[in-house]
């Protein structure tokens, strides 16, 4: 189903503990993103990785981190440091250093309890 | 950095009537610019993109417009469907640079309901 998948689609955290969520892709995309999406704001980026163990900031990445240890895979841990991470996670790939298309997986929907 | 604008947040149109959603960006050096359809539930995918060197793009219903001297965007649906209800996000995307990769900003959305 489309080569990128995230898991868990749902998912609860209590107030004060890091989660990971995780992101495959068997696409052979070098470059891999995190965004986060809320209401009526559109999709803001995290981070994002155009090669293994390389990685940078976007532009909402404070109490947020990455790895990149295999091209496959860009798992995104929400930290306590996240003041307000309830919210619609969205991993996606693409070609690296060309303008193209962004596959996105499914999402996960993080709830803080 | 970019900065994206998209009007408006919400559209309701009748079935077989056009629907346009019109996009603003910042960065002069933006040269990319998709538009993704969200259904409900679903994830984001493609519908169409433009780039800078091209100023219209047709795809059967779907058409995107681009004046880069205003620096906006507009994506049109003609004959519109009840499947064309959605959520449809505008972005934009610089000039390649290597240690920018294909970094995309993306606009608000705008919800779109085609009334039967």
């Amino acid at each position: 189903d489309g080569g990128i998948t995230q898991s868990p689609k749902y998912l609860f955290r209590k107030e004060g503990q890091n989660v990971t969520l995780s992101c495959e892709q068997n696409l052979n995309h070098d470059a891999m993103y995190w965004y986060r999406q809320d209401p009526g704001q559109g999709l803001r980026l995290i981070y994002y990785s155009q090669i293994v163990n390389d990685f940078q900031k976007g532009d909402i990445a404070e109490g947020y981190s990455v790895s990149r240890e295999k091209k496959e895979s860009f798992p995104l841990t929400v930290t306590s440091a996240q003041k307000n991470p309830t919210a619609f996670y969205l991993c996606a790939s693409s070609i690296e250093n060309r303008n193209t298309e962004a596959f996105f997986g499914q999402g996960t929907r993080l709830t803080v309890v | 950095g970019e900065n994206v604008e998209q009007h408006p947040s919400t559209l309701s149109v009748q079935e077989g009537d056009s629907a346009v959603i019109k996009c603003t960006y910042s960065d002069s050096a933006s040269n990319y610019f998709p538009w993704y359809k969200q259904e409900l539930g679903k994830r984001p995918q493609l519908i169409i993109d433009i780039r800078s060197n091209v100023g219209e793009k047709k795809d059967q219903r779907i058409a995107v417009t681009l004046n880069k001297t205003a620096k906006h965007f507009s994506l049109h649906i003609t004959e519109t469907q009840p499947e064309d209800s959605a959520v449809y996000f505008c972005a934009a995307s610089p000039l390649m640079i290597k240690a920018a990769g294909n970094k995309l900003t993306f606009g608000g959305g705008t919800r779109v309901l085609v009334k039967p």
